[in-house]
């Protein structure tokens, strides 16, 4: 069964780049038609959808965070990377991986990691 | 971008009632609309996918449909379990998630 984990720092300054990996297993980030997301989530608030790529590289950001964020693949780790520069306390949030077959829906998704903006 | 548009925010329920819960796509959307649940400090949970599929696993009573711009989750008769907030999504162009419904107890 496909699993996500979501790894980096539960802490960053504010102004600093949020760094986050999502490692994959149980399958490979290279399976044709399987796409790779971001989605986060503030304290007590609605989800947002961030970014995906494609193993080929190909990449989707939301418009709102597209002048922050990058999104990257490396297969031989089997590893999806997320970087978002210049945050605030506005970037508090839980991050989640998650796979989209076919660009559609996320599924399955990893447990999140609480990445919180504070000096 | 496209918006999506969830109601009611709150919804009050009972055990055994009929709920219904709605997500309104700024354009048209087709039928690549997915529903999720989520509790407290867990991930999202699949629950329909391309509006009205249900997703392997998820008990019977759920249900979706709709299409184009209008959309509806439905649950028959709520279960204990089912406390918690629904999220749509549209899959169209790029991604979005209505802003979400919490079902609590009445």
């Amino acid at each position: 069964q496909l699993q996500l984990q979501e790894s980096g720092p539960g802490l960053v300054k504010p102004s600093e780049t949020l760094s986050l990996t999502c490692t994959v297993s149980n399958g490979s980030v290279s399976t044709i038609s399987s796409y790779w997301g971001w989605i986060r989530q503030p304290p007590g608030k609605g989800l947002e959808w961030i970014a995906t790529i494609y193993y080929t590289g190909r990449t989707y950001y939301s418009q709102s965070l597209k002048s922050r964020v990058s999104i990257s693949v490396d297969t031989s780790k089997n590893q999806v990377s997320l970087k978002l520069s210049s945050v605030s306390a506005a970037d508090t949030a839980v991050y989640y991986c998650a796979r989209t077959y076919s660009s559609s829906w996320f599924d399955p998704w990893g447990q999140g990691i609480l990445v919180t903006v504070s000096a | 971008d496209i918006q999506m548009t969830q109601s009611p925010s709150t919804l009050s329920a009972s055990v055994g009632d009929r709920v219904t819960i709605s997500c309104r796509a700024s354009q048209s959307i087709s039928t690549w609309l997915a529903w999720y649940q989520q509790k407290p400090g867990k991930a999202p949970k699949l629950l329909i996918y391309k509006a009205s599929s249900l997703e392997s696993g998820v008990p019977s009573r759920f249900s979706g449909s709709g299409s184009g711009t209008e959309f509806t989750l439905t649950i028959s008769s709520l279960q204990p379990d089912d406390f918690a907030t629904y999220y749509c999504q549209q899959y169209d162009s790029y991604w979005t998630f209505g802003q979400g419904t919490k079902v609590e107890i009445k």
